[in-house]
């Protein structure tokens, strides 16, 4: 069981947008603003979007973005592409005994 | 622009040490300040962070993982090593080395390494 709860899966048509969750507690998504989102398409590793909740590294389009309220932090990817399709997960800083946690991952498909 | 490459054996027995090394490529891991990560993913299944060792040489480890875990520093090589002593089957993974410049992230990864833990 994964310390954080993504959703298992999402979809959405291409131009839609998407939201994925992740669910943490005070401890660790709500504690801090270190949450951090990647992509993982079959086979490869993964890839940063997000860091720090909402920041976009560079190369990243800006169809991607971070935020969080409470214990919840969300990915939201707007103008879906077919090359969107993939799992996404997230990680959060847990303080100075847990470090890094990562959620469960979820499977984006571009219907 | 860093680059990393796991190395290390594909087969690991139980009982025994995995051991896997990550090259750094394009820039010297002991220039600047980063935190070098070590990150592992079974077959189907999520991401776990394993730890993380700092240009310093301090370390960070996975609390579940921490008695077994040594993450240490070659800077003559330009490398970073992973140690994970008494392996059991549900240490069978990809294993991938990360990097970042000193923020709670993986900025880069390495491709990955699967390692096997089977008699």
């Amino acid at each position: 069981q994964s310390a954080l709860t993504q959703p298992r899966s999402v979809s959405g048509s291409p131009g839609q947008s998407v939201t994925i969750s992740c669910t943490g507690t005070s401890s660790d998504v709500g504690g801090y603003n270190y949450v951090s989102w990647y992509q993982q398409h079959p086979g490869k590793a993964p890839k940063l979007m997000i860091y720090d909740v909402s920041k976009r590294p560079s190369g990243v389009p800006d169809r991607f973005s971070g935020s969080k309220s409470g214990n919840t932090a969300s990915l939201t990817i707007s103008g879906l592409q077919a090359e969107d399709e993939a799992d996404y997960y997230c990680c959060s800083y847990a303080g100075s005994y847990t470090f890094d946690v990562f959620g469960g991952g979820t499977k984006l498909t571009v219907l | 622009q860093v680059q990393l490459q796991e190395s290390g054996p594909g087969l690991v027995k139980p009982s025994q040490t995995l051991s896997l090394t990550c090259t750094v490529s394009g820039g010297s891991i002991s220039s600047g300040s980063y935190y070098w990560s070590w990150i592992r993913q079974p077959a189907g299944k999520g991401l776990e962070w394993i730890g993380r060792i700092y240009t310093s040489g301090s370390t960070n480890y996975n609390p579940s993982l921490k008695s077994r875990v040594t993450i240490s520093v070659d800077t003559s090589k330009n490398q970073f090593s992973l140690k994970l002593s008494s392996v059991t089957a549900a240490d069978t993974a990809v294993y991938y080395c990360a990097s970042s410049p000193l923020r709670y992230a993986f900025d880069i990864w390495g491709q990955g390494t699967m390692v096997t833990v089977s008699s």
